[in-house]
């Protein structure tokens, strides 16, 4: 089935320590996100990648980095996470004429 | 700016009974409107979605939505609560014709009671 994965599933890191998230997608769509979602919080978009132009909410803190290089994958890059920073992540994919996202199940950031 | 408003951050309904999780939205331009549910430890997964043709939008699991122009409303509605409906609910809005970008709704969380 054509979907969005992201690994890993959890991921605990330590305060400071750069991290990095995955997201792949087999739908070909050209547009991928990632989004912020912290408890009970609805999810908050850091930026977006229309086929290989990077856009960036303009609150996205700068500790946050992403590259696409490529149609399929895409990773999220937090620089020096603090513990404010752990989050549940959401990639999400979608295409001109395909009104709505297709989501991955999520990476849970921990940080210690 | 667009943005939606989800009335009711806990609903609580018994199994068997109508479930009504209300939304607002602003928008300057005609929108998009989405329904997502969201299960523990989850992604969300797309219930339904209105892009300006039928105004009553039927989704997956028995779910319909109603988009209300003069009630800038997009409430969701299930006949009859399943205790597998329990989950965190997003209305969510977009201008799909200047961007790609989705805002959601802070989310109501659904308790099916037995």
């Amino acid at each position: 089935d054509a979907m969005v994965i992201q690994n890993p599933r959890y991921q605990v890191t330590q305060f400071g320590k750069p991290v990095t998230l995955s997201c792949s997608q087999t739908l070909n769509h050209n547009v991928m996100y990632w989004y912020q979602q912290k408890s009970s919080q609805a999810p908050k978009l850091l930026f977006h990648y229309y086929d290989k132009d990077f856009n960036n909410e303009a609150d996205t803190p700068d500790n946050f980095q992403s590259r696409r290089p490529n149609t399929s994958f895409c990773f999220l890059d937090i620089r020096s996470p603090g513990l404010g920073d752990a989050a549940m992540y959401l990639c999400a994919t979608s295409s001109k004429g395909v009104y709505g996202y297709t989501f991955g199940s999520g990476t849970r950031l921990t940080v210690v | 700016a667009q943005s939606v408003t989800q009335l009711g951050s806990h609903v609580s309904v018994s199994e068997g009974a109508l479930v009504l999780l209300r939304c607002n939205y602003s928008s300057s331009v005609p929108p998009y409107l989405f329904w997502y549910v969201q299960y523990p430890n989850q992604g969300l997964q797309l219930l339904l979605k209105y892009t300006s043709a039928a105004t009553l939008v039927k989704g997956i699991n028995g779910f319909e939505a109603e988009f209300k122009k003069s009630e800038t409303s997009f409430h969701l509605t299930k006949p009859s609560a399943h205790m597998s409906d329990a989950a965190e609910y997003f209305c969510a809005v977009s201008d799909w014709s200047r961007d790609d970008k989705i805002i959601f709704g802070k989310g109501t969380r659904l308790h099916i009671l037995p």
